[in-house]
């Protein structure tokens, strides 16, 4: 079975510029999540999505959202990016509740 | 405010021996925690987790004590090897299990 894949696994974008991050969870899992890694500190939680709907939202502003599809695939957007939004994203699914969450390989962003 | 700190930022030890790493949290209403392992350009991977109605949960080499009391766990390796040299976080979840609070890891270094 294939694991949590994410999309892109680098890219580079512009100080104001918009992204999309894209997830696609382990088949069977309904939970997605999103993290924030900077360097030298943990993974920090973004959002949580269940069954398309959201349940948890982390310190983030408001220029960070997402959404979860009806196959359960989500993505994480950010508006007006800074350079301090320069980071690992991480997505994690799991079947309904966070006992065991399972990572992706991350997004790298970079912005410049 | 850190919720999970691992105050060990690295670990050094020989193949074969013993690897302590631990963990503290400051939430009581944290009932069940995780132990992630993360090398480089990979997201991080699931290795173990503990509910707060056990002290003590083990998976071949590797063994999670809880002590709730000093809201402390550690996470035993037992016998090293270089393959584990890694990041490994501490996490931690709620009763919602709406988000993981990680901690910001501690490197652990195995040498042969």
């Amino acid at each position: 079975d294939a694991g949590v894949t994410q999309s892109p696994t680098h890219l580079i974008k512009t100080r104001g510029q918009h992204v999309t991050l894209r997830c696609s969870p382990i088949s069977g899992h309904k939970s997605v999540s999103w993290y924030q890694q900077v360097l030298g500190q943990g993974p920090q939680f973004i959002f949580q999505y269940y069954e398309k709907e959201e349940r948890g939202r982390g310190n983030f502003p408001d220029r960070f959202s997402a959404r979860q599809f009806p196959n359960y695939s989500s993505e994480l957007n950010v508006n007006a990016l800074l350079l301090g939004d320069s980071a690992l994203y991480l997505c994690a699914s799991s079947p309904d509740s966070y006992t065991e969450a399972f990572f992706g390989q991350g997004t790298r962003l970079t912005v410049v | 405010d850190q919720q999970v700190k691992q105050n060990s930022p690295s670990l050094s030890v020989q193949e074969g021996r013993i690897s302590i790493l631990n963990c503290d949290y400051t939430n009581s209403m944290f009932d069940y925690f995780l132990w992630y392992k993360k090398y480089p350009a990979e997201g991080p991977t699931f290795l173990i987790s503990i509910s707060s109605i056990k002290d003590k949960n083990e998976d071949g080499r590797f063994t999670v004590f809880l002590n709730k009391s000093a809201k402390h766990l550690s996470l035993h390796i037992v016998p090293s090897q270089p393959g584990d040299s890694a990041v490994y976080f501490c996490a931690a979840a709620d009763q919602a299990g709406t988000a993981l609070i990680f901690g910001k890891g501690t490197t652990l270094s195995v040498s042969s």
